[in-house]
């Protein structure tokens, strides 16, 4: 039973437009969110998290929305940078340090 | 930057052999973490310590996966007998506590033959 989903495994976007990763979560019970950025050989490397109690959180860039009631998180990139093109995993935690990820979605940007 | 180590990066070995890999946390870090990555899977994650005391294994295949922190610099994965469905990208992530995010090693790409 897959608790985090990211239903699109690849978007394309043209630089300079704005990307938006999309992920649905069926537990309720999670309060934590984050979103991870993986290079090809590298890690993933931590982009930028929401609390529950939140519904938005901004930096930079990037922008996290989260719809408790559609149980629904995405991530917004504004403009996209070629930089950006990676793959973008979604996790979740309930009330722990322990994270459920989703499968990833593959961004490309076009410059 | 602090950044979590690990080795080897990549191993290629025969099934049936014992396979180790290791993982130097974040210096200050109290809970370690190891995940597979499969394109099938995902990033799934097998165990986590915190202070050096494993919390949680219940992802980790008991019969042939061990996980142990022989000190706080030093956390080790190993697979005694591999078999190819092992073959996988294994990562080591260090943290401290919600609200601060794990980092992430580069992994270690293992290959079963």
């Amino acid at each position: 039973d897959q608790q985090v989903k990211q239903n699109s495994p690849s978007l394309s976007v043209q630089e300079g437009r704005i990307s938006i990763l999309n992920c649905d979560y069926t537990n309720s019970m999670f309060d934590y969110f984050l979103w991870y950025k993986k290079y090809p050989a590298e890690g993933p490397t931590f982009l930028i998290s929401i609390s529950s109690i939140k519904d938005k959180n901004e930096d930079g860039r990037f922008t996290v929305f989260l719809n408790k009631s559609a149980k629904h998180l995405s991530l917004h990139i504004v403009p996209s940078q070629p930089g950006d093109s990676a793959v973008y995993f979604c996790a979740a935690s309930v009330g722990s340090y322990q994270l459920t990820f989703g499968k990833g979605t593959k961004l490309s940007v076009i410059p | 930057d602090a950044r979590v180590t690990q080795t080897p990066r990549h191993k290629v070995t025969e099934m049936g052999q014992e396979v180790t890999m290791r993982c130097q946390p974040i210096l200050g870090h109290n809970t370690v973490f190891w995940y597979r990555q499969t394109m099938m899977q995902g990033l799934e994650l097998l165990a986590y310590f915190r202070n050096r005391a494993p919390l949680d294994d219940s992802g980790m295949p008991k019969d042939r996966f061990s996980a142990e922190m022989p000190d706080a610099t030093l956390a080790t994965l190993k697979i005694q007998p591999s078999e190819p469905r092992d073959s996988a990208v294994y990562f080591c992530a260090s943290g401290l506590s919600i609200p601060q995010p794990q980092h992430f090693g580069d992994g270690t790409r293992l290959s079963i033959l």
